[in-house]
């Protein structure tokens, strides 16, 4: 199967911080590629698909760009609201996640 | 609005079966792929099985594989989780999700809120 590695797995950053983060796959997965958004007791939520697509109604600030084994979410102005946990989820047969990584207030 | 609504949950000892259920509304459910994932406490996510619109096509993570079963029934908007021979390690939070349109393998554009189902003796 493939592996998603992400990392960062914890930041620490503050209120209108440009934030990235990175996830590498262990074989290239083109442009298969999803980001979510967990904040606990929550469900996940779906951010990014197809590796850059903006799901609707999602706040610009996030994007997401990256083709082949490496991929990156970037929040440009952090905001309150956006302090949670962010996986990559590889979108191929064997479908499998990153570990996350969380976001927390600096 | 798009709803998925697990249930089934709950306290089992090892070596027990459990089956879960999601009822989805607010789409045309027959027309999309859909998975159940899964997180253990304190853990990342963890994909368990998908099955494809039609039934014709299900798949496992080696983890469950030979120990659960996907199913669903299009005409009751349900899809479905039998667990059996739990383990220690099944102990999560299970959640359905709807693979978005035109992406069979995720991304998941809706989940329910989750059902915790416990393995302990």
């Amino acid at each position: 199967d493939i592996q998603m590695t992400q990392s960062p797995s914890t930041l620490s950053a503050s209120v209108g911080d440009r934030v990235t983060i990175t996830c590498r796959a262990s074989q290239s997965i083109s442009s298969w590629l999803a980001w979510y958004q967990q904040k606990p007791g929550k469900a996940p939520k779906l951010l990014i698909y197809k590796a850059s697509s903006l799901e609707s109604g999602v706040p610009s600030r996030f994007s997401g760009s990256g083709s082949g084994t490496e991929f990156t979410l970037t929040i440009s102005s952090l905001q309150p609201d956006d302090f949670a946990t962010y996986y990559c989820q590889q979108c191929t047969p064997r479908l499998t996640f990153g570990g996350g990584t969380k976001v927390e207030i600096k | 609005q798009v709803q998925l609504v697990e249930s089934g949950g709950g306290l089992v000892k090892p070596g027990g079966s459990l089956r879960l259920s999601c009822a989805a509304s607010g789409f045309t459910f027959s027309d999309y792929y859909m998975s159940w994932i899964r997180q253990a406490p304190g853990k990342g996510l963890e994909w368990v099985s998908y099955i494809s619109s039609s039934s014709s096509y299900t798949n496992y993570a080696d983890s469950v594989k030979g120990r659960f079963t996907i199913s669903r029934d299009n005409a009751k908007n349900s899809l479905y989780l039998q667990m059996n021979s739990l383990r220690a390690e099944d102990t999560a939070v299970y959640y359905c999700a709807r693979a978005r349109r035109g992406y069979s393998y995720g991304a998941f554009d809706y989940w329910g809120q989750g059902t915790l189902v416990t393995v302990s003796s």
